[in-house]
């Protein structure tokens, strides 16, 4: 089985350039995460699918962040204009329908590394 | 009080010894609970999950889960170099929202 799919890997920008990360989901899974991760921290919520429902952006700045999620599959996730302190880890993760018996466990793909300059 | 803590390390065993990590949370009716391994500059990889009281194991691993405390902790029994790695607790709150600790650094001394 596949795992989770995301590109690039890594991406340097200047800060106020635009930049979009993109993820594919293991097959099947319904639920879909936009995590960010910055050095010595856990992750961090920005996003979650339900489908093709957000179900859970308040920690997402809406000012400069957005996401979309079409036909519930694939995802991405914008920021516009970047800032220096969005260099980061960004990881997606997606999860099993809920009630499968496997609720919440998430599977994360390997991220993309953005360096803000 | 942070939702989910850890205890960021390092924690040094040595190879063959027990580990032993822990996490405590503060939202009483959380009901998942997640152990993530992560080695440095790879993504978190679930290795252990628990919802009911007691112990559970896999392997190698074992997680404990005590709700009346509000605790959970993941034993790693004889513990390899290849076990050095950042270990993430992670629970699930009121709003079913998934916190995730800062992660226990853990040394495995060959």
């Amino acid at each position: 089985e596949a795992g989770v799919v995301q590109s690039p890997r890594y991406k340097i920008i200047e800060k106020k350039q635009p930049v979009a990360f993109w993820c594919n989901p293991i097959s099947g899974h319904n639920t879909l995460y936009w995590y960010l991760q910055n050095l010595g921290q856990g992750p961090e919520l920005l996003i979650r699918y339900e489908n093709e429902e957000a179900v859970d952006d308040s920690q997402l700045p809406k000012d400069r962040f957005s996401a979309e999620r079409l036909k519930g599959v694939d995802s991405t996730l914008k920021i516009q204009p970047a800032e220096l302190g969005d260099s980061a880890v960004y990881l997606c993760a997606s999860s099993p329908l809920a009630g499968a018996g496997s609720y919440n466990e998430q599977f994360f793909g390997p991220g993309t590394r953005l360096t803000v300059l | 009080q942070k939702e989910v803590e850890q205890n960021s390390g390092p924690l040094s065993v040595p190879e063959g010894a027990i580990a032993s990590l822990n996490c405590t949370y503060s939202d009483r009716v959380s009901q998942s609970f997640f152990w993530y391994r992560q080695y440095s500059g790879k993504s978190p990889e679930l290795i252990m999950s628990i919802y009911s009281n007691g112990d559970k194991e896999d392997g190698r691993f074992t997680a404990q889960l005590n709700k009346a405390s509000q605790y959970v902790s993941l034993l790693i029994r004889d513990s390899q170099p290849s076990d050095s790695a950042t270990y993430l607790c992670a629970v699930n709150n009121r709003d079913d929202k998934i916190i995730f600790g800062k992660g226990t650094r853990l040394h495995i001394l060959p």
